[in-house]
C-alpha cells in the first residue's frame, strides 16, 4: 500500500520556467514532509523539508507548499535551471516513527 | 570520510547465493536506515538502527534478510539464497536530529543483480 503517491513519473519543463512537481499521502498521521532530489548512479540528497504546522516553506528557487486537507504537497522550482533535471522524490513520516516512506519518483527534464 | 560510504557499488551474483552489502554511515550519526529501490518504485524502507536501541526491522521482506550494525557504526545487510526479485539498489543512509525530525543523507547505493 503506497502512503506516498507521485503520480507524474516524468515531467519536462522549458529553462527559465516554472516546474511543479506533485505528491499526495494518504495517512492523515505524517506531520512531516521531505523532497529529495536524485542524480544517476548517486543516493537521494535531502532539498527542503516541511512541518504540518507550516503550510509553505521557501529555501531558494524551492518551494514547498502543504495542504493538509486535500494531503497534497507541491515542490515548485523557479526559475527552472538544466541542472536541476533529476528525479524527485517525496517523502513523509509521522512524529515518534523511525523510516520515511517515499514515493516513486518523477524525473524532471529542463530543456535548455 | 565526509559522507555515507556503501560497498560494492555493483553485484552480480546467482541465485542461491549470499551477498553481503556494506555501509559506513556519517560519523557521529546515530541513527542508520537501509531502503531498497526495485525498478520503477519507490524507496522502500528496510530496517532502521538507533544508537544501541534495538532495531527496527518491520520493513524487512523476509526471514532470507538481515542486519546489523557492529559497534554503533558499520553496517551490513545480508541477504542469504538470494531470489531474482531480490534485484534492486539497496541505499543506506544516515541521519542526525534536525529540527525535530531526521533529514537522511544517503550513499550511493549498491546495485544489486541476481541472475
Amino acid at each position: 500500500d503506497q502512503q506516498v503517491k507521485q503520480n507524474s513519473p516524468s515531467l519536462s519543463v522549458q529553462e527559465g520556467r516554472i516546474s511543479i512537481l506533485n505528491c499526495d499521502y494518504t495517512n492523515s498521521m505524517f506531520d512531516y514532509f521531505l523532497w529529495y532530489k536524485k542524480y544517476p548512479a548517486e543516493g537521494p540528497t535531502f532539498l527542503i523539508s516541511i512541518s504540518s504546522i507550516k503550510d509553505k516553506n521557501e529555501d531558494g528557487r524551492f518551494t514547498v507548499f502543504l495542504n493538509k486537507s486535500a494531503k497534497h504537497l507541491s515542490l515548485h522550482i523557479v526559475p527552472s535551471q538544466p541542472g536541476d533535471s533529476a528525479v524527485y522524490f517525496c517523502a513523509a513520516k509521522s512524529t515518534g516513527a523511525n523510516n520515511l516512506f517515499f514515493g516513486t519518483g518523477t524525473r524532471l527534464t529542463v530543456i535548455p | 570520510g565526509a559522507g555515507v560510504s556503501q560497498s560494492p557499488s555493483n553485484k552480480v551474483t546467482e541465485k542461491g547465493k549470499d551477498v553481503e552489502l556494506r555501509c559506513d554511515p556519517i560519523s557521529g550519526h546515530t541513527a542508520l536506515y537501509w531502503y531498497r529501490q526495485s525498478l520503477g518504485q519507490g524507496l522502500e524502507f528496510l530496517i532502521y538502527f538507533q544508537g544501541n536501541s534495538a532495531p527496527d526491522k518491520s520493513g524487512l521482506p523476509s526471514d532470507r534478510f538481515s542486519a546489523e550494525r557492529t559497534g554503533g557504526s558499520v553496517s551490513t545487510l545480508t541477504i542469504q539464497r538470494t531470489q531474482q526479485e531480490d534485484s534492486a539498489v539497496y541505499l543506506c543512509a544516515s541521519s542526525a536530529l534536525f529540527s525535530g525530525a531526521n533529514v537522511l543523507t544517503f550513499g550511493a547505493g549498491s546495485r544489486l543483480t541476481v541472475l
